[in-house]
């Protein structure tokens, strides 16, 4: 697609319940990053994807989050017995990257708005 | 491991003048990247500049340019000519260059930028 596209836009929950976020990057791009951003603040990284593989998870805050990329294109990332402090902004990116080549450009899509109540 | 530093939360200015957003950050590594992001209110972080540390020349583009100072790990954004649309959260983010890592960004807490007519 012409850009990252992410759904649901917004969503609420009930506290406890399993949640589902959806991340389509921009096609050919075999990069891809989740970010969390927390109400006034910037976003902070959970996970990042080479291909369909993670290759760096270090970011993901507890064994509820879970995030797969089964096929190398899209993305989920899925929330267990959501907690109230897990609401945020779930943020998605993807870039090309060729390792070594130096800093790849991130392009983000407009977040998932995930409140739990 | 890094951080990244805003120390304005808030911004307000005049149209068509200029600001200056700060931003300092800590890492003892030698090669990496700084960016800054613009986050409107529809959420999409958007790229506004990058700079490479091993470049001296400050980078520019158009009305946006940076102060980039190495020593004293300061990288502050300048808007030249402001303009409503710049109306935005502005974020500087730092990414290390690890060859076999993932190029995962460190954002600073933000400057939430009002521009007046």
């Amino acid at each position: 697609g012409a850009g990252v596209s992410q759904t649901p836009s917004n969503k609420v929950t009930e506290k406890g319940k399993y949640v589902e976020l959806r991340c389509d990057p921009i096609s050919g791009h075999t990069a891809l990053y989740w970010y969390r951003q927390s109400l006034g603040q910037g976003p902070e990284f959970l996970i990042y994807f080479q291909g369909t593989g993670a290759a760096d998870d270090s970011g993901l805050p507890n064994d509820r989050f879970f995030a797969v990329r089964p096929e190398g294109s899209v993305s989920t990332l899925k929330i267990q017995r959501t907690e109230r402090g897990d609401s945020a902004v779930y943020l998605c990116a993807s870039s090309l990257i060729a390792l070594g080549s130096g800093a790849n450009v991130l392009t983000f899509g407009a977040g998932s708005r995930l409140t739990v109540l | 491991a890094q951080t990244v530093t805003q120390s304005q939360p808030e911004m307000s200015v005049q149209e068509a003048e200029t600001v200056t957003l700060s931003c300092t950050y800590d890492t003892s590594e030698n090669n990496y990247y700084l960016f800054w992001y613009k986050q409107p209110p529809s959420r999409q972080m958007i790229l506004v500049i990058r700079q490479e540390a091993y470049k001296q020349q400050n980078a520019t583009e158009n009305r946006f340019s940076v102060n980039f100072q190495k020593a004293a790990k300061s990288f502050s954004l300048k808007i030249s000519d402001s303009q409503l649309g710049d109306t935005a959260m502005y974020f500087c983010a730092f990414m290390n260059l690890l060859i076999q890592g993932a190029q995962k960004l460190v954002f600073g807490q933000g400057t939430r930028l009002t521009i007046n007519p």
